[in-house]
């Protein structure tokens, strides 16, 4: 099967700094990851596309220079919480499409947990 | 604009009972429909979805969801309730070809009562 990683699962952090999270396909080559962000007891709202080797495409409302995302490879996808504040602090979760489009359901990866304090 | 709606934040069902958890959609075209689960603190598990063919769709751990077009509904239902299965369950719409955006209802929190 398709798996996603992310890493690291849980993190806490100061106010101002800043916080890179990544995901990762493992066994296949996602060409387009998909960040979301999810509030307590919420839906997962889509904060970005990432496409390998271009620049991400931004939901709106979603600060393009709070939320930087790296698509540097087939495999490897990071989103950088820059300046952090504690209304960043949320359920962050990955996942990708495979590229066979055999599958069309996206796969997740298990969370990132991000605490500023 | 696609949309989802899950019309209810909960749904409490006895254990061995069955159990059907409530889903509209609004899509342009025709609707790719997923139905994922989240445990506390995890990322989502792919279930079952409807991309074509027969309504009725079978998925992991005896879930099933009914494809009704006229009623744009994707209910997700299973025969006999487990107490494992309370989770909190997503329904997600987006439309068909390439890649599309997924847009994901609000989520139902299943509660199996022993």
């Amino acid at each position: 099967g398709a798996v996603v990683s992310q890493h690291p699962s849980r993190v806490i952090c100061k106010s101002g700094t800043s916080v890179k999270i990544e995901c990762r396909s493992l066994d296949f080559q996602a060409t387009t990851m998909f960040w979301y962000r999810q509030f307590p007891k919420k839906s997962l709202m889509l904060m970005a596309t990432s496409n390998e080797g271009s620049k991400a495409t931004y939901e709106q409302g979603v600060e393009k220079d709070k939320f930087l995302i790296n698509h540097a490879s087939l495999t490897l996808s990071t989103l950088t919480v820059t300046s952090a504040h504690p209304e960043d602090s949320s359920f962050y979760i990955c996942s990708a499409n495979h590229p066979s489009q055999r599958d069309h359901e996206q796969y997740f990866g298990p969370g990132t947990r991000l605490t500023v304090t | 604009a696609q949309s989802v709606a899950q019309p209810e934040d909960q749904v409490n069902v006895a254990e061995g009972n069955p159990l059907t958890v409530k889903c509209t959609y609004s899509v342009s075209g025709n609707p790719y429909l997923f139905w994922y689960v989240q445990y506390p603190n995890r990322g989502l598990q792919f279930l079952l979805k409807y991309i074509t063919g027969d309504n009725l769709v079978k998925g992991s751990y005896g879930f099933e969801a009914e494809f009704n077009k006229s009623q744009t509904s994707f209910h997700l239902k299973k025969p006999s309730a487990l107490v494992s299965d309370s989770a909190l369950y997503f329904c997600a719409v987006r439309a068909s070809g390439g890649y599309q955006k997924v847009t994901f209802g609000t989520g139902t929190k299943l509660q199996v009562i022993p």
